[in-house]
């Protein structure tokens, strides 16, 4: 199976600054299957990225996604107090279709 | 507007099984893959399998073969999740989702969630 990697595990920020979040896939993901979720403390995750670049409806442009082959970033252009949650990638193009460990983006 | 209903929390004993339902509601529901991920305290999801109603095609991931069954009803929408021989480390929340575009467009992500179940495993 495809184990995905994120780092950091923290990322620790002040509202306003701008945040870099990498997904490392042990093999590379053929046609960008790639998607990024927020989750958010007792809620279930929702969608912001697919096809490692595509923004989910309704998702702001702060939100951006880059990269291909095995090599993915989720970037949020300037934190707002919203946007601190926990992070996961997800590969969807083979089965199982895993998840990485997360990224924790708190208030400095 | 897509809507996922999931059953409610569910207490089980070691070496039992359990089921879990999810009620769709707002749109088409059989030309899409809804899918099965599940969370353990503190940990990250774990996508255990997919079933796409229409064709009644499923599949699995190899952790939980053998152990897990997804089947659906589409005379009532739902989809059900059955874990069996169950151990303290099955303890989780258990979420449907629905993919974002149906089968016949391709592999997508979960777009639509449900509220999650609770699933204690405990002697």
């Amino acid at each position: 199976e495809i184990v995905l990697t994120q780092s950091p595990g923290t990322l620790s920020l002040s509202p306003g600054e701008r945040a870099t979040l990498s997904c490392r896939a042990s093999q590379s993901i053929s046609t960008s299957y790639l998607a990024w979720f927020q989750q958010k403390p007792g809620q279930a995750p929702r969608l912001l990225i697919h096809g490692a670049s595509s923004r989910a409806t309704g998702i702001p442009d702060r939100f951006s996604g880059s990269g291909s082959g095995t090599d993915f970033t989720l970037t949020i252009s300037r934190l707002e107090p919203d946007d601190f949650a926990v992070y996961y990638c997800q590969q969807y193009g083979i089965s199982p279709r895993t998840f990485g460990q997360g990224t924790k983006v708190e208030i400095k | 507007q897509v809507h996922l209903e999931q059953s409610g929390t569910e207490v089980k004993k070691p070496g039992s099984s359990v089921k879990v339902s999810c009620k769709a509601s707002g749109d088409t529901f059989s030309t899409y893959g809804l899918t099965w991920v599940r969370q353990a305290p503190g940990q990250g999801p774990q996508w255990m399998g997919r079933i796409i109603p229409l064709l009644n095609i499923t599949n699995y991931a190899q952790t939980f073969q053998g152990r897990v069954t997804i089947t659906a009803d589409r005379s009532t929408s739902t989809v059900f999740m059955e874990l069996n021989s169950l151990t303290s480390d099955d303890t989780a929340v258990y979420y449907c989702a629905r993919e974002r575009l149906g089968y016949r467009s391709g592999w997508s992500p979960p777009l639509y969630w449900g509220q999650g179940t609770l699933v204690t495993v405990s002697s």
